[in-house]
């Protein structure tokens, strides 16, 4: 069956840290990729997607993510966050159907 | 552009009230969804409809009930609600059903 997991459910980060928030999937067939955003008291948005061709993915805000197809991954990086990057971080994955994984809510403290 | 306007915002139930969820995009998309986003829980799909005329179940459709009479509107109706329908929903179009979705601001229910 299709799945998706999201490893941290809640990181808390300084300014200028590196991030990473990892992603995982099952699925036996082809994928597209995709990691949304929702800043407080705002609706999802697209941060980066994956459908076919070079694995590392480049989007919004500085933010990449790198498509490992042997480890079914899909983390999501950004060299040096920000306090405005505070916000709940969803990766969804569309095989057959599109699932949402349970998010990750980033804090950034100043 | 406006592209996907849920209404209302914000709105309090008593337990067997009923209400419609109204969700409205300008982009001509076929593709129109009903999300539910509970805490820790991600996203949780509804209903969906793949063009107006034509509904189907998603993960969680107990409970709620859908129309699709043109392509701008997909509104959501709950019949009698109970307090576990509590929960902010999302409406969503796309153009193709590929996943890029546009997604609505939500509308926070509670029902007490």
């Amino acid at each position: 069956a299709q799945s998706v997991s999201q490893h941290n459910h809640h990181v808390i980060l300084s300014e200028a840290a590196s991030l990473e928030l990892g992603c995982n999937y099952s699925y036996g067939g082809t994928v597209n990729l995709f990691w949304y955003v929702q800043y407080p008291g705002q609706h999802l948005q697209l941060l980066l997607k994956y459908f076919s061709g070079d694995p590392l993915v480049k989007g919004i805000k500085g933010f990449e993510a790198e498509f490992i197809k042997s480890k079914f991954s899909f983390n999501l990086r950004k060299p040096s966050v920000q306090w405005s990057d505070t916000a709940e971080y969803f990766c969804a994955v569309r095989g057959d159907k599109i699932i949402f994984g349970k998010g990750t809510r980033l804090h950034i403290l100043p | 552009n406006a592209g996907v306007t849920q209404t209302p915002k914000f709105r309090i139930l008593k337990i067997g009230q009923s209400m419609t969820l109204q969700c409205t995009q300008d982009m001509n998309h076929n593709y129109m969804y009903w999300y539910r986003q509970d805490p820790g829980m991600g996203l949780k799909l509804i209903y969906y409809s793949v063009g107006a005329g034509i509904t189907d179940k998603g993960e969680v459709p107990n409970g709620y009930n859908v129309s699709r009479s043109t392509t701008e509107d997909f509104p959501l109706r709950l019949e009698l609600a109970a307090p576990s329908q509590t929960s902010v929903y999302f409406c969503a179009s796309s153009y193709e059903d590929v996943g890029l979705y546009t997604f609505g601001s939500g509308t926070r229910l509670t029902v007490v």
